[in-house]
């Protein structure tokens, strides 16, 4: 049974950086089958895509957040990270990570997702 | 990329029938097959229903159903039951993803 488990600080600093960690557990990290991705939900608020990564670590990102973002895969730990760098308020959400099939581009499995605050 | 067009809002009675629209454009939603529909309860991760526009996983009901006409996509429940209630999104992915805004659905 894949599961995909977020961990971080729940609470940034405004112009600090927000790092967050996917670990994937009971599934091959390094198959050529599947993105790694992040999503926001800010409260009360709809789905937001953040970026996703290959197992290779050729990423892609939401245009919106590029200039801020760097994600990164560890194959080695079975897991990969989110930066974003010089957050604000606006950047207060639930941070998912889920796996997406690269045939269908579906994300099939998804964390339990970590609220993060940014606030002084 | 501009989020994909959703309805904020839909209800329907226990045994009804319900659509929820997904309006994009070429470049998504019109340009390839790769939509999908995800199912969030409060305070709960996402969960996929739809892939590639009409395809089931694996354990979901075949209540829910999609389709795709132009630059729409829609997702179908049928025999509605009070555990529908949820919130609804769409997907588009081309390289990059999109989302809908979400619509509410209510079972009176």
């Amino acid at each position: 049974q894949v599961q995909l488990q977020e961990s971080g600080p729940g609470l940034v600093k405004p112009s600090q950086t927000l790092s967050l960690t996917c670990n994937v557990s009971g599934d091959s990290f390094n198959s050529g089958t599947y993105f790694w991705s992040w999503i926001r939900q800010h409260p009360g608020k709809g789905l937001e895509w953040i970026g996703y990564i290959f197992y290779s670590g050729s990423a892609h990102y939401s245009p919106s957040l590029k200039s801020r973002l760097a994600i990164s895969v560890d194959t080695s730990k079975n897991h990969f990270s989110l930066k974003m760098s010089s957050v604000t308020a606006a950047d207060t959400a639930v941070y998912y990570c889920a796996r997406v099939t690269v045939r269908q581009g579906a994300f099939d499995i998804w964390g339990q997702g970590t609220m993060v605050t940014v606030s002084s | 990329q501009s989020a994909l067009t959703q309805p904020a809002s839909v209800s329907g009675s226990p045994g009804q029938s319900i659509t929820i629209s997904c309006t994009g454009t070429n470049s998504d939603v019109g340009g390839y097959n790769l939509v999908s529909w995800y199912q969030q309860h409060p305070g709960k991760a996402p969960k996929l229903m739809i892939y590639e526009g009409t395809k089931r996983p694996s354990g979901v009901s075949n209540r829910f159903s999609g389709s795709k006409s132009g630059n729409t996509a829609s997702l179908t429940i049928s025999g509605l039951q009070a555990e529908d209630e949820a919130d609804y999104y769409c997907c588009s992915y081309a390289g990059i993803v999109v989302f809908g805004g979400g619509t509410k659905l209510a079972v009176l």
